[in-house]
């Protein structure tokens, strides 16, 4: 139990385009997501904290406008990176929270590796 | 100062070896203790978490922690090549939700 995927797995766009990145908990329903980024040898940096049905909240630094994250349903979170560039180039993964837990333990998606030509 | 430190290695040691992880932090309010394993290219996955001080075992796997000394580690015996990988430790507080990572130790078992 308590899988969580993301598609695409990896993407490669031009500069100024914008790219769609899904979560989906597969097997319970998330109330709260979370969305990393991930440079080469680097630890996951914390982009924002997604919960179902309101806005996301995002930590210093990330900028809302350009990673717009939607999470409409208990099962689904998106990731918008917008006019996106070689330096947004990373992986990004995401997390899903498993209600009831008392660790609040988090199951991470598999990433997705964005590269920005 | 960064509320959790891990040296990020790399590490390489022998098939067979007992290999020693070590994390430290700063935040008192931390409870949980998270050990992540994570394979190149891939998402985390949990290992094994500990709750306050003390020990907990898990197959080749031991966690250790030490409030006092704000000290966290994670001990495989018998380690196999299939253990290579990143090790993040990662701390929680009480009711939040925020994972804080430390910035992982890249493991590599030589056959």
């Amino acid at each position: 139990g308590a899988v969580v995927s993301q598609h695409p797995s990896r993407v490669i766009c031009k500069s100024g385009t914008s790219v769609k990145i899904e979560c989906r908990s597969l097997d319970f329903q998330a109330t709260t997501m979370f969305w990393y980024r991930q440079f080469p040898k680097k630890s996951l940096m914390l982009m924002a904290t997604s919960n179902e049905g309101s806005k996301a909240t995002y930590e210093q630094g990330v900028e809302k406008d350009k990673f717009l994250i939607n999470h409409a349903s208990l099962t689904l979170s998106t990731l918008t990176v917008t006019s996106a560039h070689p330096e947004d180039s990373s992986f990004y993964i995401c997390s899903a929270t498993l209600p009831g837990l008392a660790t609040n333990e988090q199951f991470f998606g598999p990433g997705t590796r964005l590269t920005v030509l | 100062q960064k509320e959790v430190e891990q040296d990020p290695g790399p590490l390489s040691v022998p098939e067979g070896a007992i290999v020693s992880l070590n994390c430290t932090y700063s935040n008192s309010a931390f409870q949980y203790f998270m050990w992540y394993r994570q394979y190149s290219r891939k998402g985390p996955e949990l290992l094994m978490y500990t709750y306050s001080s003390g020990n907990k075992e898990d197959g080749r796997f031991t966690a250790q922690v030490d409030k006092s000394s704000k000290y966290i580690s994670l001990f495989i015996r018998d380690s196999q090549p299939s253990d290579s990988a990143t090790y993040l430790c990662a701390p929680l507080a009480q009711g939040a939700q925020k994972l804080v990572f430390g910035q992982g130790t890249r493991l590599t078992i030589n056959p």
